[in-house]
C-alpha cells in the first residue's frame, strides 16, 4: 500500500528547531518529487518546500533560509529541518507525493503535475 | 509570483445540485499544471483534478474541470453528501514554486 506517515511535531519555543520526518512506504521516496505543505488553524493551504527526484530544492519565500527539505534514501524517508521557528509556523505540516504524469501532444509531450499521496499530517505549534 | 483566487468564498445548495467553482490566476498559467483539491474537516487534501481536466485515481465522473490562461473551474454535475466539503486550487509555478487559492468551502444549503 502506498503510504505517508509524518512524525516529529510538538509545541517548541518561538527561536527552537524541530525536524519532521516522512516515512514512505509501497513507492521510493528518492524517484519521485516530494513536498511539504502546511495549513495554519482555521486557515488554507500553504506550500512550503519541495525536493525533486535529481536533489533540488525549493522553498517558500516564508521559509526560505530557516527550513530545510531533504531525503535519506536509505530509510525512504523525507525531512522537513526547520530552524529559527516563529509564531506563524504553527501549523499541520502534510507531506505529499508530486505525480507527474506524462501525455504525448502533436508536437511534444506534456507533463501534468499534481500531489497524489498525502500523509496525516504532524501538527506543530509555537508558543511560550 | 501567481496569485490563484477562487471564487465564491462559500457556496451554499443542497444535494443534487450543480455546484460551480471558480480559481483565477493573477497572470497565465498552463493547463498541465493546474490541480483542484478537497479537503473534508480533520482530513488531509486529496487529489481530484490534475492537468486542469483530468480526473484522479478513483474520482467519480460528477468531477469536472476546465479552463485555461487565467480562468479554471470545478464543476460538481450533482452534489452526494460527501461531496460538502472545502476545494482548493493549485498551480505550479515557473520559478518551481506551487501556489494553492485561498480555497472554496461547499455547505449544505
Amino acid at each position: 500500500e502506498v503510504q505517508l506517515v509524518e512524525s516529529g511535531g510538538g509545541l517548541i519555543q518561538p527561536g527552537g528547531s524541530l525536524r519532521l520526518s516522512c516515512a514512505a512506504s509501497g513507492f521510493t521516496v528518492s524517484s519521485n518529487y516530494m513536498s511539504w505543505v502546511r495549513q495554519a488553524p482555521g486557515k488554507g493551504l500553504e506550500w512550503v518546500s519541495v525536493i525533486y527526484s535529481g536533489g533540488s530544492t525549493y522553498y517558500a519565500d516564508s521559509v526560505k533560509g530557516r527550513f530545510t527539505i531533504s531525503r535519506d534514501n536509505s530509510k525512504n524517508t523525507l525531512y522537513l529541518q526547520m530552524n529559527s521557528l516563529r509564531a506563524e509556523d504553527t501549523a499541520v505540516y502534510y507531506c505529499a507525493r508530486v505525480a507527474i504524469t506524462m501525455v504525448r501532444g502533436a508536437l511534444r509531450p506534456y507533463y501534468y503535475y499534481g500531489m497524489d499521496v498525502w500523509g496525516q499530517g504532524t501538527t506543530v505549534t509555537v508558543s511560550s | 509570483e501567481i496569485v490563484l483566487t477562487q471564487s465564491p468564498g462559500t457556496l451554499s445548495l443542497s444535494p443534487g445540485e450543480r455546484a460551480t467553482l471558480s480559481c483565477r490566476a493573477s497572470q497565465s498559467v498552463s493547463s498541465s499544471y493546474l490541480a483542484w483539491y478537497q479537503q473534508k474537516p480533520g482530513q488531509a487534501p486529496r487529489l481530484l483534478i490534475y492537468g486542469a481536466s483530468s480526473r484522479a485515481t478513483g474520482i467519480p465522473d460528477r468531477f469536472s474541470g476546465s479552463g485555461s490562461g487565467t480562468d479554471f473551474t470545478l464543476t460538481i454535475s450533482r452534489l452526494e453528501p460527501e461531496d460538502f466539503a472545502v476545494y482548493y486550487c493549485q498551480q505550479y509555478g515557473s520559478s518551481r514554486t506551487w501556489t494553492f487559492g485561498q480555497g472554496t468551502k461547499v455547505e449544505i444549503k
